[in-house]
């Protein structure tokens, strides 16, 4: 039981490149969440779905889209990456019509030159 | 609007101190839940403790307690005997209502470093 993972750890990008941040989860949770940790502002809901198939947005989901083709799995996607999103990716899962327990992911720490 | 405030940014003690994380939280709904999270230098975020808001019983676990307070909005975590692992970024977080997509709204965290 793996719970939460993500991929890749670390990259660095050049303004205007693309790349997609993957996140897999082994715990049958229903709903799964993107944040952003930048300093001094906490974590910022980026992009969320509460199920396969679905999904919304979060505060924060100017220059990102999200895909749930599976249940277990979300992706994140940078178009054309700007310096404005360096930062540190986390993904999160929790269960519905429960009490918003999320679990999360390592992190992804993305620098954008 | 859901508001979750950590006063404290940052947070120095020896080791072996008490120290106490302040959290106070904004919530319209009667229905809610407040978390803890730690997040240690390697960067992961572990979860800690959940509480709802029908109970205000402290909770204590090892050399962590948990003090919530429906009157001052207040759901304080203490550290007895502070170690040096203890050092990390602290969250407390709020999610409303039961059942369905609630939001979870975290505070910008607080950081304790134990100094040997």
């Amino acid at each position: 039981n793996a719970g939460v993972t993500q991929t890749p750890k670390f990259r660095v990008l050049k303004t205007g490149q693309s790349m997609t941040l993957l996140c897999a989860q082994d715990m049958n949770h229903e709903y799964m969440y993107w944040y952003r940790q930048d300093p001094g502002m906490g974590l910022r809901l980026i992009h969320y779905s509460v199920g396969e198939g679905t999904t919304a947005k979060g505060e924060v989901p100017d220059g990102y889209n999200v895909s749930r083709l599976k249940k277990q799995n979300f992706l994140l996607g940078l178009e054309s990456a700007a310096p404005s999103q360096t930062s540190v990716y986390f993904c999160a899962s929790s269960y519905s019509r429960s009490d918003g327990t999320q679990y999360f992911g390592p992190g992804t720490r993305l620098t954008v030159l | 609007a859901q508001k979750v405030t950590q006063a404290q940014t940052e947070i120095s003690v020896v080791e072996k101190e008490d120290v106490t994380l302040d959290c106070v939280y904004e919530t319209r709904d009667t229905t809610y839940y407040l978390f803890w999270y730690k997040q240690p230098p390697s960067g992961e975020l572990v979860f800690l403790i959940r509480r709802n808001s029908f109970d205000e019983q402290n909770e204590i676990s090892g050399r962590y307690s948990w003090n919530f307070q429906k009157s001052t909005s207040s759901f304080n975590f203490t550290i007895t005997a502070s170690q040096v692992v203890d050092s990390a970024v602290y969250f407390c977080a709020l999610s409303e209502g039961p059942g369905g997509y609630q939001k979870v709204t975290f505070g910008i965290g607080t950081k304790l470093q134990v100094i040997p």
